[in-house]
């Protein structure tokens, strides 16, 4: 069965510094996006990606956060400076085409812990 | 605010009890899902649902989706211990509601844990 895969599963980083979190989509999938759970929460959406460029972020995406596919497999989530209060879950998530929610594939996540 | 309200938040019962779990919410959704997430993993997909009064079958589990696409419900027949998780539903809200492309709102969850 296809899977959504995401690298590292765990990641620990110092306040200020930044992070990148990589995920790589199902293989023709089209449209990509990024989530959070804070422990205990509930999951929230960060940020949604379709030719290759943001089509949809909420307002916890501010400008520390942005998103990029470097390549034709890899979409990345960059966080410019970590704050103690981003440390969370994130999960990728892709589907094959804008509003398919048939499709709707999440990745295992990172844990993020920012100390 | 909570856009999506799960109830209830917790629920503990023996190995072959029927049970339901539910989602409930103000506003219309134009597609509402069910995913389980075990810990340390993500959601893992169910069900989508689209049509007002819709109900889809998986296996011992039912779910339905209310006619005025407000609400929701997830029925398991004669539980078993491998359905113990949380439970959660998601729903992309219209354009016209304040929702985006496709960003999906989450309740809370259900914890839900079977005894053997």
């Amino acid at each position: 069965e296809p899977e959504v895969t995401q690298t590292p599963s765990h990641q620990v980083t110092q306040m200020g510094q930044e992070v990148i979190l990589r995920c790589v989509p199902i293989s023709n999938h089209l449209y990509f996006y990024w989530y959070r759970q804070i422990l205990g929460q509930k999951v929230e959406f960060l940020v949604s990606f379709y030719n290759n460029e943001i089509s949809e972020k909420s307002e916890i995406f501010d400008d520390q956060f942005s998103v990029e596919r470097p390549d034709g497999s890899n979409f990345t989530l960059k966080i410019r400076s970590t704050k103690l209060e981003d440390s969370a879950m994130y999960f990728c998530a892709s589907s094959s085409y804008p509003g398919d929610t048939f499709s709707y594939t999440f990745g295992s996540g990172t844990r993020l812990t920012v100390v | 605010t909570q856009l999506l309200e799960q109830s209830p938040q917790f629920l503990s019962i023996q190995e072959g009890e029927n049970l339901t779990v539910y989602c409930n919410s103000s506003s219309v959704f134009s597609s509402l899902q069910w995913y389980r997430q075990e810990p340390g993993e993500g959601p893992v997909l169910l069900v989508t649902v689209v049509t007002g009064g819709e109900v889809k079958k998986l296996k011992r589990l039912t779910f339905q989706f209310g006619d005025a696409r407000k609400d929701s419900s997830l029925h398991i027949t004669a539980a078993q211990p491998g359905d113990t998780g949380l439970y959660l539903c998601a729903g992309v809200l219209p354009l016209d509601s304040g929702g985006g492309a496709d960003g999906l709102t989450f309740g809370k969850g259900t914890h839900l844990i079977i005894q053997p």
